[in-house]
């Protein structure tokens, strides 16, 4: 069953805390995204890879940190330096320059 | 950088009759794609549309590109109950780092049964 897994469905971060967010795919395409979403927002984007053990600051990077060891896995840490994380995350994959796939998110909030 | 901007913010039509977005960017694009969000969900791709093409179907999915005005609309014919979904248009930039789309803020259609 090909595809992207995010988890945690659902993460809560205590102040001062790091957390980490999966993302693994199997659909054997080289470039992997993360995007913010605030309630009635578009998507803004974190970070990208389009190789591994390569990837560049989105829009918002700030706060945030990734690393891409293997093709298959793109994970993304809040780190103690983003004052407002709560929001939902998605990740993405794709092969060319064109459609992107998407994971189910997670929903990242602060206790 | 917000890229490409929705119009309406929010549609609410009866199940049968047809849904119109219209989507508006403001540089030079490589392609406009349309994706549709279910609450609490990830994106799902519905349909690409390159730069030197002005319209393109898929199934009840129409949409159009008018480069000189920087504009795309999707019309959904005969909609669904289950169509209801927020979608959202996403620009491929010309000259922009490869393969990253710029999303706008959506439109959130609700079709009544």
């Amino acid at each position: 069953d090909g595809g992207i897994t995010q988890s945690p469905k659902y993460l809560f971060r205590k102040e001062g805390q790091n957390v980490t967010l999966s993302c693994e795919q199997n659909l054997n395409h080289d470039a992997m995204y993360w995007y913010r979403q605030d309630p009635g927002q578009g998507l803004r984007l974190i970070y990208y890879s389009q190789i591994v053990n390569d990837f560049q600051k989105g829009d918002i990077a700030e706060g945030y940190s990734v690393s891409r060891e293997k093709k298959e896995s793109f994970p993304l840490t809040v780190t103690s330096a983003q004052k407002n994380p709560t929001a939902f995350y998605l990740c993405a994959s794709s092969f060319g320059l064109d459609i992107q796939y998407f994971g189910a998110g997670t929903r990242l909030s602060v206790l | 950088s917000q890229q490409g901007e929705e119009d309406p913010q929010a549609l609410s039509i009866q199940e049968g009759e047809n849904a119109t977005m219209n989507c508006s960017y403001k540089t030079s694009i490589n392609n406009l794609q349309w994706y549709r969000q279910n609450s609490g969900r990830g994106l799902v791709h519905l349909i690409l549309i390159r730069s030197n093409e002005r319209e393109k179907h898929s199934g009840r999915l129409r949409v159009t590109l008018d480069t000189s005005k920087k504009s795309s609309s999707l019309l959904i014919t005969a909609s669904r109950a289950a169509d209801t979904a927020s979608y959202f248009c996403a620009t491929s930039i010309y000259g922009g780092s490869q393969g990253n789309l710029i999303f706008g803020k959506g439109t959130k259609l609700s079709v009544k049964p």
